[in-house]
């Protein structure tokens, strides 16, 4: 158990809807990363947040949107969904602002567009 | 953000010394290696993280030569349930942390 939570764990929706995936980092951790894993591809960086400013972004959509909030748990919004988002997000948080610390990763929310 | 090159896929015994290594050319001072575990399905988990020379957890060793343009990841006598994709990242403290596509190791009995 990494002590990172996220929910809900599987969603099944509909392309053109919208969706909220929560992750909650482990205590005292600062820094959250979401992540995007499509079927048998690599891990596509998303954007990262540290004690609520965003600091990093990377191929993340327009229909994409993310926030975290003063209790340091962060929320990734997937709008006017398409087949193709279909994937394993993954939420990671650090206690430390860059990247050179340890990433404790949480088990995903496995998103199925229909 | 340095460019690593891995092997896509390796295969091994159990009870053999698995050893991966990634080239990392362009590897600049700031940065270190760190090395990540993924099983299907489940997120990646830190396995050891280095800067120059070798470094020794429980899990692994990670070789790192004086030039640090390449780093080797070793795995001790492995099991079936070593049997994940392996990923190496050269990471300065930035705020991202990009994956390659890592290396498939499939441990055979």
């Amino acid at each position: 158990d990494s002590g990172v939570t996220q929910t809900p764990k599987h969603l099944i929706t509909a392309t053109g809807q919208r969706v909220t995936l929560r992750c909650s980092p482990r205590s005292g951790d600062l820094s959250v990363y979401w992540y995007q894993q499509s079927l048998d591809q690599g891990l596509q960086f998303l954007i990262q947040y540290y004690n609520g400013e965003e600091r990093a972004k990377g191929n993340i959509l327009e229909r994409f949107s993310a926030q975290q909030f003063p209790d340091l748990h962060s929320e990734l919004n997937l709008s006017s969904l398409e087949l193709g988002d279909s994937a394993l997000y993954f939420c990671a948080s650090s206690v430390v602002r860059g990247s050179t610390g340890e990433l404790f990763f949480g088990e995903g929310s496995r998103l199925t567009v229909l | 953000l340095a460019k690593t090159t891995q092997p896509i896929s390796m295969d091994s015994y159990e009870g053999q010394e698995v050893n991966i290594t990634c080239s990392h050319n362009n590897i600049a001072t700031n940065d270190y290696i760190t090395w990540y575990q993924q099983f299907p399905s489940q997120g990646p988990r830190f396995i050891i993280q280095g800067y120059k020379t070798k470094v020794t957890n429980e899990v692994a060793s990670l070789f790192i030569p004086a030039d640090r343009k390449s780093s080797t990841l070793s795995l001790p006598r492995v099991s079936l349930s070593d049997t994940a994709v392996y990923y190496c990242l050269v990471v300065a403290n930035t705020d991202k942390l990009i994956f390659g596509t890592g290396t498939r190791l499939q441990v055979f009995p």
